[in-house]
């Protein structure tokens, strides 16, 4: 049972354009998301996250956006750069306790064609 | 500045041998947690720890096992290694009360 799903497995965008990933969850318990990229051969990086009590968070050419009553999240770059093009995971958080414990999504790979 | 640092980077082994995958941290990180990454599945849990001494499964702990005597350090072991273990494996970090892990670069391990 996928509770975090990003449906796109991959997109293209020419560079200076937008890029939009999207995530959906199922999860109503989660309360913190978060987008990680990944180039091949590296572990996941943090990118940018949000709180469920916001709708939008910005930090310089990222932007993720969070629509609760969808359990709809996404990111957009803009302008994307060559050096965007990695995989884009989604992921969620619950607080269960004393942990925080991520529930991630199956990643979009993004390519930005110059 | 070295982070999040797992060894070894790449591994094979023969069903049946076990083996541990090291994970250490020099950020003084309370929280740390192992995931798997397989194709088409994104990154799943598979242990965490909260402190040292204190560990929980995740969404996938069969086949695996974890300690934590310091907050430095928290290896894998597998005890009895299968096919379907053949993946990427990935140790993170986490202050408390922040959920924004730092990752280590990863163990590709291949089970034959």
């Amino acid at each position: 049972d996928q509770q975090v799903k990003q449906n796109s497995p991959s997109l293209s965008v020419q560079e200076g354009r937008i890029s939009i990933l999207n995530c959906d969850y199922t999860n109503s318990m989660f309360d913190y998301f978060l987008w990680y990229k990944k180039y091949p051969a590296e572990g996941p990086t943090f990118l940018i996250s949000i709180s469920s009590i916001k709708d939008k968070n910005e930090d310089g050419r990222f932007t993720v956006f969070l629509n609760k009553s969808a359990k709809h999240l996404s990111l957009h770059i803009v302008p994307s750069q060559p050096g965007d093009s990695a995989v884009y995971f989604c992921a969620a958080s619950g607080y269960t306790g004393t942990a925080s414990k991520l529930t991630f999504g199956t990643g979009t790979r993004l390519q930005v064609t110059l | 500045n070295a982070g999040v640092t797992q060894t070894p980077k790449f591994q094979v082994l023969k069903t049946g041998q076990s083996m541990t995958l090291q994970c250490a941290q020099d950020m003084n990180h309370e929280y740390m947690s192992w995931y798997r990454q397989d194709p088409g599945m994104g990154l799943r849990l598979i242990h965490y720890s909260v402190g040292a001494g204190i560990t929980d499964q995740g969404e996938v702990p069969n086949g695996y096992n974890v300690s934590r005597s310091t907050t430095e350090d928290f290896p894998l072991r597998l005890l009895s290694a299968a096919p379907s273990q053949t993946s990427v494996y990935f140790c993170a970090s986490s202050p408390p009360g922040r959920t924004e892990a730092f990752f280590g670069q990863g163990t590709r391990l291949t089970v034959v």
